[in-house]
């Protein structure tokens, strides 16, 4: 499809379960971001990458949360031992611009429910 | 302090009426991109519009059109002869220019949920 692509679109993990979210962004598209937005709120900032290189990751609310994009296009985010904080839509978007004036374009996003 | 504030967590309007969704925003920078998204229930977030910090004409698309107000920080959107279909969450986001990591992320408010009354 032309667009951003992320699976699954559902997940439920039991607390302290391994989780893995994927996302497949626009072609050609350089910059990719994950976001994690939680019920009645907006989407908070969680890393960025430029093709392969994770250049920010500052948004990553500990050292259980893990992102990969190994060939500059499909990214991966994994979550280790799951908690029930953990519960939120992740979204991917994806940008062609490398600077601040591009639209991102977002996915359906991924529902993580951590029971 | 929020770079992203939208005040109005819930706005009610008549179809066939215009509303007005309000943000502010803050930054210290010269060069920024302001943008509004609309998300359905489905969950998608759908770009509307954008304004560059550098614009002089206030963005326009369709029914929608951002009411940009540099010296105030300003960037409310306008809904022009709503629809039943423009019931949804709006959010306002903001790319500043001078992002140290390089990674020009959106920053967003917490959005304001619009209702449609037929």
């Amino acid at each position: 499809g032309a667009g951003v692509s992320q699976s699954p679109r559902y997940k439920v993990a039991k607390r302290g379960q391994d989780v893995a979210l994927r996302c497949d962004p626009i072609s050609g598209h350089v910059s990719l971001f994950w976001y994690q937005q939680a019920l009645g709120q907006g989407p908070e900032f969680l890393t960025y990458f430029q093709n392969e290189a994770q250049l920010d990751k500052s948004g990553l609310p500990s050292d259980r949360f893990f992102a990969e994009r190994p060939e500059g296009s499909v990214s991966t985010l994994k979550i280790q031992r799951t908690q029930q904080e953990d519960s939120a839509v992740y979204l991917c978007a994806s940008s062609l611009a490398l600077d601040y004036t591009g639209e991102l374009f977002f996915g359906e996003g991924s529902r993580l429910t951590v029971l | 302090a929020q770079k992203i504030t939208q005040t109005q967590p819930g706005m009610f309007v008549q179809e066939k009426e215009a509303v007005t969704l309000d943000c502010t925003y803050d930054t210290s920078d010269q060069s920024y991109g302001l943008f509004w998204y609309k998300q359905p229930s489905s969950g998608e977030m759908i770009f509307l519009i954008y304004q560059g910090s550098y614009d002089e004409q206030n963005a326009t698309e369709g029914r929608y059109s951002l009411n940009f107000q540099k010296a105030r920080k300003s960037a409310n959107l306008v809904i022009s002869a709503s629809q039943l279909g423009d019931s949804a969450m709006y959010f306002c986001a903001m790319r500043e220019g001078n992002s140290g990591a390089g990674s020009y992320q959106l920053t967003f408010g917490k959005g304001t949920k619009l209702s449609v009354i037929p």
